[in-house]
C-alpha cells in the first residue's frame, strides 16, 4: 500500500540555519503530496502542498518540490527561526483520497 | 468559512471506563470525516473514515468504535478504554476541492 518516510528527529538546529527534512513516498498512481506542521500543544495545519509532478509548493519561507523520478518531496527552509520549532509530517493523498503521514520529525531552533 | 470543533482538549480516564470524544464541522455538508491517533512519539494513524452518515470504515483493528449520526458529526467511543488507548486524537474533514482541516485534537491518557 501507499506509504511515506521521513527522517527521523528530533533535529536540532540554530537559528538562522538551513534545514532540510527528507520524505519519501511509495504509491500507486500520482499522489497529491503535503507538509503538516504541530507546533506544541496544538493541531495539524497544512503548511504547503504539491498536486502533480515537478509542482513546488512554498509556504512561510517553507517550500516542497514534487519529484516523481525520486518520489520524494523534501521540505527546505533557507532560514530558521526559533518559532520554527514543531513537528512536521509529510504526507500524501492515496487513491481513496486518505492521509497517509510519515512518522513525523521534531524540529528544535535554538537562539 | 469552514470550522471543526473536537472536545474536549484533554481527558484522563481510568483503564476500563468508557470513552466518548466529539466532533463537528460547520460551514459544509457532505464532508470526509477521520479519526486520526498519534501515539507518543510516533506518527499519526488513521484509525477511522467516513464519507456519510452511518458509513464507517475502520482502518486497524484495535478497541475503538466510530459513529457519524449526523452528517456533520463524528463520534469516536470505546466500551472500556486500555492504557494503550492514550495519544492525541486528532479529528480531521475534507472535501473534493478542499484540503484536510483538522480539529484542535484531543488529548487523552489513559490511567
Amino acid at each position: 500500500g501507499d506509504s511515506v518516510t521521513q527522517m527521523e528527529g528530533p533535529v536540532t538546529l540554530s537559528e538562522e540555519a538551513f534545514l532540510t527534512i527528507n520524505c519519501t513516498y511509495t504509491a500507486t498512481g500520482y499522489p497529491s503530496l503535503f507538509w503538516y506542521v504541530q507546533y506544541p500543544g496544538e493541531g495539524l495545519q497544512l503548511l504547503l502542498k504539491a498536486t502533480k509532478a515537478d509542482d513546488k509548493g512554498s509556504n512561510k519561507g517553507f517550500e516542497a518540490t514534487y519529484r516523481k523520478e525520486t518520489t520524494s518531496f523534501h521540505l527546505e527552509k533557507g532560514s530558521v527561526q526559533v518559532s520554527d520549532s514543531a513537528v512536521y509530517f509529510c504526507a500524501l493523498a492515496d487513491s481513496w483520497g486518505k492521509l497517509q503521514f510519515g512518522a513525523g520529525t521534531q524540529v528544535v531552533v535554538t537562539p | 468559512s469552514q470550522t471543526i470543533h473536537q472536545w474536549p482538549a484533554t481527558l484522563v480516564q481510568p483503564v476500563g471506563s468508557p470513552l466518548s470524544l466529539e466532533c463537528t464541522v460547520e460551514g459544509t455538508s457532505n464532508p470526509n470525516l477521520y479519526w486520526y491517533r498519534q501515539a507518543a512519539g510516533r506518527g499519526l494513524q488513521l484509525l477511522f473514515y467516513s464519507v456519510g452518515i452511518g458509513q464507517i470504515s475502520s482502518e486497524v483493528p484495535q478497541n475503538l468504535s466510530a459513529s457519524r449520526p449526523q452528517d456533520r458529526q463524528f463520534i469516536l467511543s470505546s466500551k472500556k478504554l486500555l492504557l494503550s488507548d492514550s495519544g492525541f486524537y486528532l479529528c480531521a474533514w475534507n472535501q473534493k476541492n478542499y484540503g484536510y482541516t483538522f480539529g484542535s485534537g484531543t488529548r487523552l491518557t489513559v490511567v
